[in-house]
């Protein structure tokens, strides 16, 4: 079985700042994760995704995740926040090898980007 | 080439009636996923499908819900005898038919539905 769990409902940053959100995650098996991004009353837009090649991923929009075994962690980080960055983010598990791709998911971290 | 179609996007029904919800999968892909979005929660795996074919339907309801991927024509989600419970965001995601479990999933834009 797999989880993810996603601490915090609400980040808020200033413009500028640095942008950190959470996940950590649980795996019987290797997993793969994705981070998503939504934006109000659109669907799921894929920020990145970590396949087991480099455990730095570099996704769209300055984004960038770190895989972290020991941690079980995939945590999201851009340097400097844009107020267009002001979306729900959700991170996400599947099962490496698994049948089939179905995500699990977390339930998202609202993010506020102040001027 | 165009994303994932979903339709309609708003769907507002009485309790009792039934909801039919369509997606159409980018071209090329023959993976279908629904996921369903509560007010305040994540989104949650519903079915997985092949056309013609149910390949996991381990998050779906046990009565009122039931989908399919014919060989022609988009996806349907149905669900008959609609409750208040049942409103929610739906979401639609397609995958190509390639080493199915790194496969990035392309999600569309979702369709409301609002059980009066």
């Amino acid at each position: 079985a797999q989880s993810v769990t996603q601490l915090g409902s609400h980040v808020s940053v200033s413009e500028g700042a640095l942008v950190l959100l959470r996940c950590n995650y649980s795996s019987s098996v290797p997993p793969y994760l994705f981070w998503y991004v939504q934006y109000p009353n659109q669907g799921l837009q894929l920020l990145l995704k970590y396949t087991s090649a480099a455990t730095l991923v570099k996704g769209i929009n300055g984004f960038e995740a770190e895989f972290k075994k020991s941690e079980t962690s995939f945590h999201l980080t851009k340097p400097s926040a844009h107020m267009s960055d002001a979306a729900e983010y959700f991170c996400a598990v599947s099962e490496r090898g698994g049948a089939n791709s179905k995500l699990t998911f977390g339930k998202g971290i609202t993010l506020s980007v102040r001027p | 080439n165009a994303g994932v179609m979903q339709n309609p996007r708003h769907l507002v029904r009485r309790r009792g009636q039934e909801a039919r919800l369509r997606c159409s999968p980018m071209k090329g892909h023959s993976h279908v996923y629904w996921y369903r979005q509560l007010p305040e929660e994540g989104l949650k795996f519903m079915v997985y499908l092949q056309k013609e074919n149910i390949i996991d339907e381990s998050g779906m309801p046990k009565e009122r819900f039931s989908a399919e991927f014919p060989k022609e024509g988009p996806s349907i989600l149905r669900i008959q005898q609609v409750v208040r419970g049942d409103s929610a965001a739906y979401f639609c995601a397609s995958s190509p038919p390639l080493r199915a479990s790194q496969e990035t999933q392309y999600f569309g834009p979702g369709t409301r539905l609002l059980v009066l």
